[in-house]
């Protein structure tokens, strides 16, 4: 089935330790994004990549890092995590910047 | 700065319609989406409108006028399976989606 994969499900990890959350479309889809969901905010975006070989800093980009080689895949990583970081981590991709997006299951990250 | 305004939330009986509102102020204006949530899963895509007026699309409609800022989600014939948050998100000057905060909707029998 077609779709966005996201891993791990969920995690716990220690406060400093480094983190990478994967990310994989079977889509072909152009732009890959990353948000981090809140309770009691909107999505929040991290980092996007418009296509195979770009990124871009989005709204929240302090502490995370990603890049994209393929067209497929786009890792998020935390270099040195930080309770502040403790979030539900989204992933999705869309045909390019002017079509919806469609997400990952999403990953739930708890930094102690 | 930019700003999506949703009620937190708003509660509505099976079979019944109900009307959740968004108001918004952005950085430009390259369309507006409306998606459903479930709790604990991922947002899934619902309408998109780009130019003022009514979008319908089964149960749901969705309502837009650019020069007032706001957006409406029109759920009609209510079922239990609606019972989900409802985020609206606004296409910014840099083709960035800005989110608002949802509004939970509770169906009540």
């Amino acid at each position: 089935i077609a779709g966005i994969t996201q891993a791990p499900t969920s995690q716990i990890l220690a406060a400093g330790r480094r983190m990478t959350l994967r990310c994989t479309q079977d889509m072909r889809h152009n732009a890959m994004y990353w948000y981090r969901q809140d309770l009691g905010l909107g999505l929040r975006l991290i980092h996007y990549s418009n296509t195979a070989g770009t990124t871009g800093k989005g709204e929240v980009p302090d502490g995370y890092s990603v890049s994209r080689a393929n067209t497929d895949d786009f890792p998020l990583t935390l270099a040195s995590a930080v309770p502040s970081q403790t979030s539900v981590y989204f992933c999705a991709s869309s045909t390019d910047s002017n079509q919806p997006q469609h997400f990952g299951d999403g990953t739930r990250l708890s930094i102690l | 700065g930019q700003n999506i305004d949703q009620p937190t939330e708003m509660t509505a009986t099976e079979g019944a319609i109900v009307q959740i509102n968004c108001t918004y102020q952005t950085s430009g204006f390259n369309g507006l989406f409306w998606y459903q949530q479930h709790a604990g899963e991922a947002p899934t895509f619902l309408s998109y409108n780009v130019l003022d007026g009514l979008e319908e699309k089964g149960r749901f409609s969705s309502f837009l006028s650019r020069s007032k800022g706001y957006s409406y989600l029109l759920l009609k014939e209510l079922q239990m399976k609606d019972s989900a948050s409802y985020l609206c998100a606004v296409r910014d000057s840099n083709y960035q989606l800005i989110w608002g905060a949802g509004t939970k909707l509770i169906i009540k029998p």
